[in-house]
């Protein structure tokens, strides 16, 4: 089944404690992306990855961290976390950038 | 600057009641405009790209459509299922990230 997988799907943290939110897709996808969504914001974009070893900004990139080492992984990374962190984050993929965006089932994460 | 507005913020039918939600958009070189749909506490989940003024698309009770400055979401007889936050993302030519809109919250009453 072709799917994005997030793991954790619920995390709750401390300020200041490092954390990994893993993303995996099994399509193949070259292009990868981190949203968060939050009430009244809707849903804004964290980095995205057009290939392998290739990252950008997206709108709100400030206190996080991704890599792509693999065409299949996309991990989020939160070396600091703190509260204004706090928020409902997906994963998605596309075979053709951003055409036909597929997302994950979202992380929800509480730092306090 | 790219903008994108959804309205109505939220909207409450009853089951066969037909409407429209509007998404207006203003982004230089338009590559395509998506509609997604999004269930509470789940990914959005793709339903239509838009290239070019005059282009519509169905599936089901949902039609999109677009022009140069707006799209719409025509949703026909819908039933309860169709309760969802609907979203709309236009991509300007260059776009390598998508800007979503807030969404219209549609709920259906049986």
């Amino acid at each position: 089944e072709a799917q994005v997988t997030q793991n954790p799907r619920y995390l709750i943290t401390v300020t200041g404690k490092k954390l990994t939110v893993t993303c995996s897709q099994n399509m193949n996808h070259e292009y990868m992306s981190w949203y968060r969504q939050d009430p009244g914001l809707g849903l804004r974009q964290i980095y995205y990855s057009m290939n392998v070893e290739v990252t950008d900004k997206g709108d709100v990139p400030e206190g996080y961290k991704v890599s792509r080492k693999e065409k299949r992984n996309f991990p989020l990374i939160l070396e600091s976390p703190s509260p204004n962190q706090t928020s409902l984050y997906f994963c998605a993929s596309s075979a053709g950038g951003i055409d036909e965006q597929f997302f994950g089932p979202g992380t929800r994460l509480t730092v306090l | 600057e790219d903008q994108v507005t959804q309205s109505p913020e939220a909207l409450r039918l009853q089951e066969g009641e037909s409407s429209s939600l509007n998404c207006s958009y203003t982004v230089s070189g338009l590559r395509g405009l998506f509609w997604y749909r999004q269930d509470p506490g789940k990914g959005p989940e793709f339903l239509f790209t838009l290239y070019s003024a005059g282009e519509e698309k169905e599936k089901e009770r949902l039609k999109a459509t677009l022009t140069k400055k707006e799209s719409f979401l025509h949703i026909t007889a819908p039933k309860p299922e169709d309760s969802a936050t609907y979203l709309c993302a236009p991509a300007p030519g260059s776009a390598r990230q998508l800007t979503f809109g807030s969404g219209t919250q549609l709920t259906v009453l049986p």
